[in-house]
């Protein structure tokens, strides 16, 4: 299995408050992607990052942050939580092309209350 | 939105060939057609992919029509393990953007 790790694996937390959840990979992949999954909605990219500082916006990114200080990195910034943005958040990688397969991590619950 | 069409569910046999069918006909020609699949609440898992030749890996076949507008997933032996739900994706070969639909639940039955 690619070396994909997510943490935290569950969380739950207030309308409000801020929450990062963080991807990390041992795989040295150029290219890091953050995704949601809801009921009914299949996966929806959110942002991904094409290299070190460098991101850009998904189709549902609107909410969101996030950050890439480092090849290993890859952190999901909600600034102030909402109960819509339950869901479970997967991370993948992908290598220097990005034209090949993603590797998907195990996925972060976040239940907003 | 997705660009493609899916069966929401299929059933299979055990020991038999699942063929998951997959409509795309806006697919552009610098469009790969992506395979993945997702065991109940794991994260996806990749499958296969092709540009228009018919591939084949350990996994499975994928098999493109000549004018690109659908293909079929091929697993040519299911077991109960293949049990998922299977997502045919196309996607433009510029940073590997994916687009998920529904997807095709298969359920293998002994």
């Amino acid at each position: 299995d690619a070396g994909i790790t997510q943490s935290p694996r569950h969380k739950v937390t207030e309308t409000g408050t801020p929450v990062t959840l963080r991807c990390h990979q041992t795989e040295n992949h150029r290219y890091m992607y953050w995704y949601r999954q809801d009921p009914g909605h299949g996966l929806r990219l959110i942002h991904y990052s094409y290299g070190v500082k460098d991101t850009d916006k998904g189709e549902v990114s609107d909410g969101y942050s996030v950050s890439r200080s480092k090849t290993e990195d890859f952190l999901l910034t909600l600034e102030s939580a909402t109960s819509s943005q339950t869901s479970v958040y997967f991370c993948a990688i992908s290598d220097a092309s990005g034209r090949d397969e993603q590797f998907f991590g195990p996925g972060t619950r976040l239940t907003v209350l | 939105d997705a660009k493609t069409t899916q069966p929401t569910s299929m059933d299979c046999a055990e020991g038999r060939a699942a063929n998951l069918p997959c409509n795309h006909s806006t697919i552009s020609g610098n469009e790969y057609v992506y395979w993945y699949r997702q065991i109940h609440s794991q994260g996806p898992q990749y499958i296969i992919h092709g540009l228009k030749n018919n591939e084949t890996n350990e996994m499975a076949s994928l098999i493109i029509t000549e004018d690109r507008k659908s293909s079929t997933l091929i697993l040519p032996h299911a077991t109960l393990r293949d049990t998922a739900v299977y997502y045919c994706i196309v996607s433009p070969n510029q940073g590997g953007k994916l687009i998920f639909g529904q997807g095709t639940e298969l359920s293998v039955k002994p």
